[in-house]
């Protein structure tokens, strides 16, 4: 069963930078699939971030791509998240989330994390 | 970005009617290799999105038969033929043809 979990920390202060890692199990990293993040403002409705293969290959979502940065580690069989200098309007549930292919056009999202709330405030 | 619009926003539905949303997309969702990247979700309360139907009318695996997708091109229909109460949430439609992938606003389904 794959089973994926994020983690970081929930207050971030702001101009400062975002960090989760998302840890799967049950699941290889290195056997293939992308890797992604979707984030939801509370109450509101989702965006997509960004996807990495395990190769390194990456897509950012262009709203967010000069700040965004997504890693991984397929020794840790862990991917990561990085969004600089944030705002309040950065205040979400991120989710991490596994796809079968990121390659434009793209797959949907079959597992997901359980999510974790980053409130930026100072 | 190709805008999704998911109507209603809201339903309330007696437990055993059907229920039905549609999602119109500002641009074909059809691919030169044949396929409608076109996917739905469901939210339920407290809980991540979770895939229930892929290419348009596929069933992810487990999801029950109750929930039926349809249409092409940029209108899309999901229905849920008899609701039950653990269909309760948020449903989510979203592409996946042109990066970046975008959702709809999302449609909030409750039981009377």
């Amino acid at each position: 069963q794959v089973q994926l979990q994020e983690s970081g920390p929930g207050l971030v202060k702001p101009s400062e930078t975002l960090s989760l890692t998302c840890a799967v199990s049950g699941y290889s990293i290195s056997s293939g699939y992308y890797w992604g993040w979707i984030r939801q403002p509370p109450g509101k409705g989702l965006e997509w971030i960004g996807s990495i293969y395990h190769s390194g290959s990456t897509y950012y979502n262009p709203s967010l791509k000069s700040r965004v940065t997504i890693s991984v580690d397929t020794s840790k069989n862990q991917f990561s998240l990085k969004l600089s200098s944030v705002t309040a309007a950065d205040t979400a549930v991120y989710y991490c989330a596994r796809r079968p292919y990121g390659d434009p056009p793209s797959g949907y999202f079959d597992y997901w994390g359980q999510g974790t709330l980053v409130t930026v405030s100072s | 970005d190709i805008v999704m619009t998911q109507t209603p926003l809201s339903l309330s539905v007696t437990p055993g009617q059907p229920a039905s949303i549609s999602c119109k997309s500002s641009q074909s969702l059809l691919h030169s290799d044949g396929k409608t990247y076109l996917y739905w979700y469901l939210q339920k309360p407290g809980q991540s999105p979770q895939l229930l139907i892929y290419e348009v009318s596929s069933r992810f695996s487990g999801v029950p038969d109750r929930f039926s997708g349809s249409g092409s091109g940029t209108d899309f229909t999901l229905k849920i033929s008899r609701v039950e109460a653990e269909d309760v949430g948020v449903y989510y439609c979203m592409q996946g043809i042109h990066l970046p992938d975008t959702f709809g606003g999302g449609t909030k389904v409750e039981i009377k």
